[in-house]
């Protein structure tokens, strides 16, 4: 099977700019899971869709948004960028023991 | 308290040894434990998971998890240079229904030197 993909793999925006990155979880997998990585904070947990519905949310703004397709693929918006979301973002799928496998990530630099 | 803690290290072993990863975690109605391995500028990858209490080997890794105590740990055997990564100790804490909550631990840098 293949993996998570995420799309872009790299990203740079300026403050006050808005973003939208990808998620294509593994075939067959419903849940898919967002993070946010930095060196200070570790990974955070944004939010989890499932069957196209948010079924968990961590302690993000509302800058932070997220869909889920009916064909499971997902997105995460952030509006109005501020530096200190400069981070990796990561996208998991979860299968049916919520086990979760993580993509490649997308970094994101915020200027 | 944190939910999820590991000594942030770094923990230095030699080649061969073993390495020992350690983590806490407050609830205690947490069901299912993770060890994620994340090399420097890559994304975690899950190493292994356990559920139930006692030992769970998987080659040079063996997890272990105490639920009295609250603990889960990591050894890994016959250590490489190519085990330096930071290991992350994710936890699940059911919370009803479909409702779940996976909390990760800030990880444990581990260096082999050769």
């Amino acid at each position: 099977k293949a993996g998570v993909t995420q799309t872009p793999r790299y990203l740079i925006k300026t403050r006050g700019q808005q973003v939208t990155l990808s998620c294509s979880p593994i075939s067959g997998h419903r849940s898919v899971s967002w993070y946010q990585q930095t060196p200070g904070q570790g990974l955070q947990f944004l939010f989890e869709y499932f069957s196209e519905t948010q079924r968990n949310k961590g302690n993000f703004p509302g800058r932070f948004s997220g869909r889920q397709f009916s064909n499971s693929r997902s997105e995460m918006n952030v509006s109005t960028l501020e530096l200190g979301d400069s981070a990796l973002y990561l996208c998991a799928s979860t299968d049916i023991q919520e086990t979760q496998y993580f993509g490649p990530g997308t970094r994101l630099l915020v200027l | 308290q944190k939910e999820v803690e590991q000594n942030s290290g770094p923990l230095s072993v030699p080649e061969g040894a073993i390495a020992s990863l350690n983590c806490t975690y407050s609830d205690r109605g947490s069901q299912s434990f993770f060890w994620y391995r994340q090399y420097s500028g890559k994304s975690p990858e899950l190493i292994m998971f356990i559920y139930s209490n006692g030992d769970k080997e998987d080659g040079r890794f063996t997890a272990q998890l105490n639920k009295a105590s609250q603990y889960v740990s990591l050894l890994i055997r016959d250590s490489q240079p190519s085990d330096s990564a930071t290991y992350l100790c994710a936890v699940i804490v059911m919370r009803g229904g479909s409702n779940y909550k996976l909390t990760f631990g800030k990880g444990t840098l581990l260096t082999v030197n050769p």
